[in-house]
């Protein structure tokens, strides 16, 4: 079964410019997530999606970041115009479902943001 | 709201020793799920355990187990014959399920290295 993938790997920008990052979720999964994760600290959830309807972003800097997951399926998150604080691994996971029997999330591999 | 405290930023082990990591929780709800997530140095974050809070006996995964405590809202993850592959970020997380669309709550984590 392949995880969860994420692109790109790395990203170096220059404040306010704009950046985008992409998720494909394990196949068949309906929930995906998307982590802000600073260094040193304990990933943030930023966005929830159902499907492709949001359950909960209520800690999203709607000002700067959007995202939206077409489909069901993948899944972009955008930030625009970037910040200096924005510097970050961005982490998308996904579930089977929302109060699915595990819980459990997958993880993808993670985008490393540096805003210079 | 929940919170999740991890105070030991940085533990070491030697090799086939045992060690254990600290986590506590604070919440005022009785239905919870506590996991503990292994993140190695590729940033692949991967759930090891998961504790139901309704259920009294502690849970296993091979040389993973936990000691849960409900009443003093502590969940501990204790790691028996250490090897170097579990060198890595440990976050402990907690989840209210079918709430707050079944967001994860992490602690800020804590390095583990396993020494030989």
């Amino acid at each position: 079964e392949a995880g969860v993938a994420q692109s790109p790997r790395y990203k170096i920008i220059e404040k306010r410019q704009s950046v985008a990052f992409w998720c494909n979720p394990i196949s068949g999964h309906a929930t995906l997530y998307w982590y802000q994760q600073i260094l040193g600290q304990g990933p943030k959830l930023l966005i929830q999606f159902q499907n492709n309807g949001v359950v909960d972003d209520s800690q999203l800097p709607k000002d700067r970041f959007s995202a939206e997951r077409l489909k069901g399926v993948d899944s972009t998150l955008k930030i625009q115009p970037a910040k200096l604080e924005d510097s970050a691994v961005y982490l998308c996971a996904s579930s089977l479902e929302w109060g699915g029997l595990s819980y459990e999330q997958y993880f993808g591999p993670g985008t490393r943001l540096t805003v210079t | 709201a929940q919170t999740v405290t991890q105070s030991q930023p940085e533990m070491s082990v030697q090799e086939a020793e045992t060690v254990t990591l600290s986590c506590t929780y604070d919440t005022s709800e009785s239905n919870y799920y506590l996991f503990w997530y292994k993140q190695p140095p590729s940033r692949q974050m991967i759930l090891v355990i998961r504790q139901e809070a309704y259920k009294q006996q502690n849970a296993t995964e091979n040389r993973f187990s936990v000691n849960f405590q409900k009443a003093a809202k502590s969940f501990s993850l204790k790691i028996s014959d250490s090897q170097l592959g579990d060198t890595a970020m440990y976050f402990c997380a907690f989840m209210i399920p079918d709430a707050s669309a079944n967001k994860l709550v992490f602690g800020a984590g804590t390095i583990l290295r396993v020494k030989s």
